[in-house]
């Protein structure tokens, strides 16, 4: 167990669904990082969080958004689903920004949309 | 902007042969690397990272990488390969402290071969 807690582990929807994926960052750390894996994009960056505030941006769509919430925890929204959306998504988390901090991942959520 | 290219999206070496994974970045300033890796169904974990100091850095299960600023290279080895390091391998790149963002390579799928 690493720490970081990702629900659902798994989910189906249809096209043009919306679903929210949660995750609970590791005790102590205060930046929350979301990464979607797919087979064709690898691992993409979608967006980071530090302490309730967003802190960089990555390839996340339009449709997509997160936020962090006081108690640390974050979460991703995804809404109009596409087919191409099918992914798992990690959630990690670390101290502080990347740098030269070790960054500690979840299991991953797996979407598919069908 | 910093990135990874890893070399061979399959590598499969047979079980008590030298394993050598290949990972070069490209950065306009020094960099901090990271191997990490994933077993199916699990998320990543960390085996080695280079920050500042000692060139040549030991992870776990018996896995290092040298840090070669020549050759901007961070190749990943471990003397004699075991059925248990059959996972995907992914070389990952962030710079300066606060840096926001971790980089990672499309990552190169280890098979040992019995």
């Amino acid at each position: 167990d690493s720490g970081v807690t990702q629900t659902p582990k798994h989910l189906i929807t249809a096209t043009g669904q919306r679903v929210t994926l949660r995750c609970s960052p590791r005790s102590g750390d205060l930046s929350v990082y979301w990464y979607q894996q797919s087979l064709d994009q690898g691992l993409q960056f979608l967006i980071q969080y530090y302490n309730g505030e967003e802190r960089a941006k990555g390839n996340i769509l339009e449709r997509f958004s997160a936020q962090q919430f006081p108690d640390l925890h974050s979460e991703l929204n995804l809404s109009s689903l596409e087919l191409g959306d099918s992914a798992l998504y990690f959630c990690a988390s670390s101290v502080e920004g990347a740098g030269a901090n070790v960054l500690t991942f979840g299991a991953g959520s797996r979407l598919t949309v069908l | 902007a910093q990135s990874v290219t890893q070399l061979g999206s399959h590598v499969s070496v047979s079980e008590g042969a030298l394993v050598l994974l290949r990972c070069n970045y490209s950065s306009s300033v020094p960099p901090y690397l990271f191997w990490y890796v994933q077993y199916p169904n699990q998320g990543l974990q960390l085996l080695l990272k280079y920050t500042t100091g000692a060139t040549l850095v030991k992870g776990i299960n018996g896995f290092e990488a040298e840090f070669k600023k020549s050759e901007t290279s961070f190749h990943l080895t471990k003397p004699s390969a075991h059925m248990s390091d059959a996972a995907e391998y992914f070389c990952a790149v962030s710079v300066y402290f606060g840096n926001e963002k971790l980089t990672f390579g499309t990552g190169t799928r280890l098979t040992i071969i019995p």
